[in-house]
């Protein structure tokens, strides 16, 4: 299968900094998205991006597609504790014949109050 | 109450016992999917459905089965439990439609230890 590779793996950081984690992949995806899972919860969708160089933001949240279509980056501004979880990536090929996305092996975010 | 539910939550068993996860939905969403967590490893697709008569093996299918007994049901079985299946399941669900991305809606999870 594909490989996304994420990073960092973990983060600990203080409320109210800037978190910045990004994701790597040896093939192109025509589409990413970025998650996040909650302790004892499924994922949540937070952000999707379609286009090479798109920029999305959604509230303190804002993730990029990369120009070359293999990575994807995501940053969360001023953190607060109810950020903590972990982000995972994931990537889509339009040419596979279904809705397969690949997933990105996470980052767990952990904000100290 | 919850679109995509998972039973059980939690489950312990031993190595060589047959063991089936349930996956339910409300969403009314034709595509459902099963995938594993492991640490490190993020979520790999097992096994996806696109509707009753449609199953398509992912990732991960050597060791698991699956049976979609109608549009919002769809099993996840471990014929013959291995130690190293002991991971996090889950279950998701999309819908088809026209947009660039079908959005996949998780279930809360369930958690298999094999002994």
């Amino acid at each position: 299968g594909q490989q996304l590779n994420q990073s960092p793996q973990s983060m600990f950081i203080q409320e109210g900094e800037d978190v910045s984690m990004n994701c790597t992949s040896s093939s192109i995806f025509n589409t990413w998205l970025w998650y996040k899972q909650d302790p004892g919860e499924g994922p949540v969708l937070l952000i999707a991006l379609y286009k090479a160089g798109e920029l999305t933001s959604n509230g303190r949240l804002t993730a990029q597609f990369g120009i070359t279509r293999k990575d994807s980056f995501l940053n969360i501004s001023a953190s607060i504790p109810s950020d903590v979880g972990i982000y995972f990536c994931a990537g889509q090929q339009l040419e596979n014949t279904g809705n397969q996305f690949y997933f990105g092996t996470g980052t767990s975010l952990t904000v100290i109050p | 109450d919850a679109d995509v539910t998972q039973t059980p939550r939690n489950r312990i068993t031993k190595t060589g016992k047959r063991i089936m996860l349930e996956c339910s939905q409300t969403k009314g969403h034709d595509r459902m999917y099963w995938y594993r967590q492991d640490p490190g490893l993020g979520l790999r697709l097992i096994y996806y459905s696109f509707d009753v008569k449609d199953i398509n093996k992912g990732e991960i299918s050597d060791g698991y089965s699956v049976s979609r007994q109608a549009q919002a049901k769809f099993s996840l079985s471990l014929e013959s439990a291995i130690p190293n299946q002991t991971a996090l399941y889950f279950c998701a669900t999309s819908d088809h439609s026209g947009r660039p991305y079908n959005e996949q809606f998780f279930g809360p999870g369930t958690r298999l230890t094999v002994l």
